[in-house]
């Protein structure tokens, strides 16, 4: 079956730098887009990165642009976000997601999350 | 950047009861429009695809329709597990943009 595990979330304090990691198994990682969604405590669904099948394009939120970094190790079958220059504003619960392709298509496995905590 | 309003935020409902919820993109975004449930201090749940196309594993009482940039969500006999909060999501171009969500609750 289809796994996404995140993991590498925690507390860290604002201007320091975090990797998220997403473990995938049950399907051939390397066919399909994925995302980085996130959810602030409290509050609504919030769309971060994508990166497509082959690594080969990319788009971000312009809340994370030149802060954060999608990449993925389709040998590894694991996704990546590179979080620089952490705000307070990026705590949240941060999702991996599956797509089946990166342009027009659509999630349908979600990860269980890992929260990070900006915070001093 | 497209906005996704959903309506209303939040609804209180009784276990039987047949239910819709709104989704209105601020463009025309064709049918690339999907449903998601989440429960508390859960992952979000894939729901329905391409506006009305239901995800593997999901029970026909839910139903979707719309095109273009009015859609609906529709359960049509509403049982406790059902209880949850649920999103639209724009796929048509980037940024993705979610709708707010709508809370259902037990009345």
């Amino acid at each position: 079956q289809v796994q996404l595990v995140e993991s590498g979330g925690g507390v860290v304090q604002p201007g320091r730098s975090l990797r998220l990691s997403c473990v995938t198994s049950g399907f051939t990682f390397s066919s399909y887009a994925m995302h980085w969604v996130r959810q602030a405590p409290g509050k609504g669904l919030e769309w971060v990165a994508v990166i497509w099948f082959d690594g080969s394009n990319t788009y971000y939120a312009d809340s994370v642009k030149g802060r954060f970094t999608i990449f993925r190790d389709n040998s590894k079958n694991t996704l990546f976000l590179q979080m620089n220059s952490l705000r307070a504003e990026d705590t949240a619960v941060y999702y991996c997601a599956r797509a089946i392709r990166g342009w027009r298509g659509y999630i349908d496995y979600w990860g269980q999350g890992t929260l990070v905590t900006v915070s001093s | 950047d497209i906005q996704m309003t959903q309506s209303p935020s939040s609804l209180s409902a009784s276990v039987g009861d047949r239910v819709t919820i709104t989704c209105r993109a601020s463009q025309d975004i064709s049918n690339y429009l999907a449903w998601f449930q989440q429960k508390p201090g859960k992952a979000p749940k894939s729901l329905i695809y391409a506006a009305s196309s239901l995800q593997s594993g999901v029970p026909s009482k839910f139903s979707g329709s719309g095109y273009g940039t009015d859609f609906t969500l529709t359960i049509s006999s509403l049982q406790p597990d059902d209880f949850a909060t649920y999103y639209c999501q724009q796929y048509y171009s980037y940024p993705l943009t979610f709708g707010g969500g709508t809370k259902v609750e037990i009345k």
